[in-house]
């Protein structure tokens, strides 16, 4: 059964980098959409930006350009940067699988991990 | 200010039937994109309850429905039990600006 694992720094200073990683087991990373979501302490799911398997890549315009996602077939891994990250950025981080489509539901999560911004 | 509006909480006593909106837009449900649902409870990551409108997944029980009209989506549950109170969200696709996910804000569900 297929399971993804977030990991990654907890505590993230402002203005810095936060940078995480999922890694797929029991289960192909080929021919899926992967995406990051968030859920700040309290608040509702946001969602980040996914990749195809492929390298194709699509994000919230929200967060505008300080989104990157990126995928390494060969670990069976996919990776976020979020730079110039603010308190807002706190958050609980989320990976998870597309069923189908970049519309599809998302049938896979991770567990989550919390990440802190602060000095 | 989420792109698709829940109410922030209902309520039901056990046994009850509830029902929790989700209203969106002609750029995302209106648009014909399909809408999905999810069970959180606390500490835990969402649950996939019914995806692409009105389909459960196997071993999420048939107490649990979904439909859509228009620009707005529905999911009910009928004989409230108590280990459904948890948030639950809805999803969707927007095609304003660029096409991207969009969630719902969440609702809260206490059984009373």
């Amino acid at each position: 059964q297929m399971q993804l694992q977030e990991s990654g720094p907890g505590l993230v200073k402002p203005s810095e980098t936060l940078s995480l990683t999922c890694t797929v087991s029991g289960g192909s990373i080929s021919n899926y959409y992967w995406s990051w979501i968030r859920q700040p302490p309290g608040k509702g799911l946001e969602w980040i930006g996914y990749i195809y398997y492929s390298g194709s890549t699509n994000h919230n315009p929200s967060l505008k350009s300080r989104v990157t996602i990126s995928v390494d077939t060969s670990k069976k891994q996919f990776s976020l940067k979020l730079t110039s990250v603010t308190a807002a950025d706190t958050a609980v981080y989320y990976c998870g699988r597309a069923l189908q489509g970049e519309a599809d539901a998302f049938d896979i999560w991770g567990q989550g991990t919390m990440v802190t911004v602060s000095s | 200010q989420s792109v698709l509006t829940q109410p922030p909480s209902v309520s039901g006593a056990p046994g009850q039937r509830v029902t929790i909106s989700c209203t969106g837009s002609s750029s995302n449900i209106g648009a014909g994109y399909a809408v999905h649902w999810y069970q959180q409870l606390p500490g835990t990551a969402p649950k996939v309850l019914i995806y692409a409108n009105n389909n459960r997944p196997s071993g999420v029980p048939d107490r649990f429905s979904g439909s859509k009209s228009g620009t707005s989506a529905s999911l009910a549950i009928t004989g409230l039990q108590a280990e459904d109170e948890a948030d639950y969200y809805c999803q969707s696709y927007d095609s304003s600006l660029s096409a991207h996910v969009v969630f719902g804000g969440g609702t809260k569900l206490t059984v009373l």
